[in-house]
């Protein structure tokens, strides 16, 4: 296992909302990398980052925002929750030197 | 910008025969190539990994993948199908660089029949 966890597992939470949702890893790795995975849609890079406080924007980033103020924790947040960002996400990290990623078990998010 | 194609979204087949999933991919040099594997309820799992050298790359669970550059393809195989190989498969390419973002397809959902 790739030593990363995420928190919460599952949410659910009303429209309107903030949320965050945490990725921590115990690897140290450079790159970060937050998914949303969606059925027909595969999975969809939302925000990464390739060190602490360097962080840039992903294909489908609108409504989101990242921090990553550690190595080890890469924040994800949704200012104000929409039901268009029900959604199973996902972390995943890579080391300098490699090219593959590796993921977390995921998150699953219900907006109401 | 590079893309990915699985065109098969689900495919069925027996316990014990042979396998071969779809992937084309749209890039303009030579990219990286991965399968990944998600059971359901889980994470992602690395099957392979295409870099350079020998097109045709193994991995893990008896699983096989061929490069073939003319195509655009990077086809993932399996000679005898196990029950425990029903999943979701995600076929990915990267541009080539340490750190560099992945694109995936769109996943094939694969059903094993007893």
């Amino acid at each position: 296992d790739a030593g990363i966890t995420q928190s919460p597992r599952h949410k659910v939470t009303e429209t309107g909302t903030p949320v965050t949702l945490r990725c921590h890893q115990t690897e140290n790795h450079r790159y970060m990398y937050w998914y949303r995975q969606d059925p027909g849609h595969g999975l969809r890079l939302i925000h990464y980052s390739y060190g602490v406080k360097d962080t840039d924007k992903g294909e489908v980033s609108d409504g989101y925002s990242v921090s990553r103020s550690k190595t080890e924790d890469f924040l994800l947040t949704l200012e104000s929750a929409t039901s268009s960002q029900t959604s199973v996400y996902f972390c995943a990290i890579n080391s300098k030197g490699a090219y593959e990623q590796y993921f977390g078990p995921g998150t699953r998010l219900t907006v109401t | 910008a590079q893309s990915v194609t699985q065109p098969d979204i689900h495919i069925t087949v027996s316990e014990g025969a042979s396998l071969e999933l779809r992937c084309n991919y749209s890039y303009g040099a030579t990219p990286y190539l991965f399968w990944y594997v998600q059971s359901p309820g889980q994470g992602l799992q690395l099957l392979l990994k295409y870099f350079s050298g020998d097109t045709l790359v193994q991995g893990i669970k008896g699983f096989e993948a061929e490069f073939k550059r003319s195509q655009s393809s990077f086809n993932l195989r399996k000679p005898s199908v196990h029950w425990s190989d029903a999943a979701e498969y995600f076929c990915a390419v990267g541009a080539g660089s340490s750190g560099d973002k992945l694109t995936f397809g769109t996943g094939t959902r694969l059903a094993v029949r007893p």
